[in-house]
């Protein structure tokens, strides 16, 4: 079964730093693309950035460029999403999702998302 | 960034009802919408990309139409798990903006 596994939920403080990560399982991972997408508690859905395994060629949403990064080790098929200074406002669900690379098909296959908690 | 507005936030509606949701985009983005729907405390399910191609296993009452900038998704007769939030999202150009969400409640 094709799958997006999420790590586990995270709760930490203002200012501090955090990775999570997201592995694929049955698919060959370097040929779609991985998507976080935020969501904020009782509000929609956020693109937040995207990253092409293959090359680790990036781009972000101007909302959160600057404030995480996105990226990808395609040996463990394992794309993360990093902060270096959390604030208040990152406290999200945050799921990740992956669409084909070559042919907009939608992103069809969604991680089981993370819960951040950022509190001091 | 493109935006997407859909309409209308909320609808009310019973079990056989037929439902539409419009979504909007600020720009001309020729079919490249897609639709998703979200049920409380889970991820996002993919329905339909491409405007109006049916991803893999959605129940053939879902329907998609439109290109350009106006979009439609109905639903031909609603089940009781249809009731959920649907988001369009487009994916012309970066960022690959949603929908703010049109929530559909059970009348």
């Amino acid at each position: 079964e094709v799958q997006l596994v999420q790590s586990g939920a995270e709760v930490k403080k203002p200012g501090e730093s955090l990775r999570i990560s997201c592995q694929g399982s049955a698919y060959f991972f370097p040929n779609y693309w991985i998507t976080w997408v935020r969501q904020m508690p009782g509000r929609g859905l956020e693109w937040m950035g995207t990253i092409d395994p293959s090359d680790a060629y990036s781009t972000y949403s101007p909302s959160f460029q600057g404030h995480v990064t996105i990226s990808a080790d395609k040996s463990i098929s394992t794309a993360y999403l990093q902060w270096s200074s959390l604030k208040a406002s990152d406290t999200a669900m945050y799921y990740c999702v992956r669409s084909m690379a070559t042919y907009y098909y939608g992103m069809d296959v969604w991680g089981q998302g993370t819960t951040v908690t950022v509190s001091s | 960034d493109i935006q997407m507005t859909q309409s209308p936030s909320s609808v009310s509606a019973s079990a056989g009802d037929r439902v539409t949701i419009t979504c909007r985009a600020s720009q001309d983005i020729s079919s490249w919408l897609a639709w998703y729907q979200q049920k409380p405390g889970k991820a996002p399910k993919l329905l339909i990309y491409a405007a109006s191609s049916l991803q893999s296993g959605v129940p053939s009452r879902f329907s998609g139409s439109g290109s350009g900038t106006d979009f439609t998704l109905s639903i031909s007769s609603l089940q009781p798990e249809d009731f959920a939030t649907y988001y369009c999202q487009q994916a012309n150009s970066f960022p690959y903006t949603f929908g703010q969400g049109t929530k559909l409640e059970i009348q």
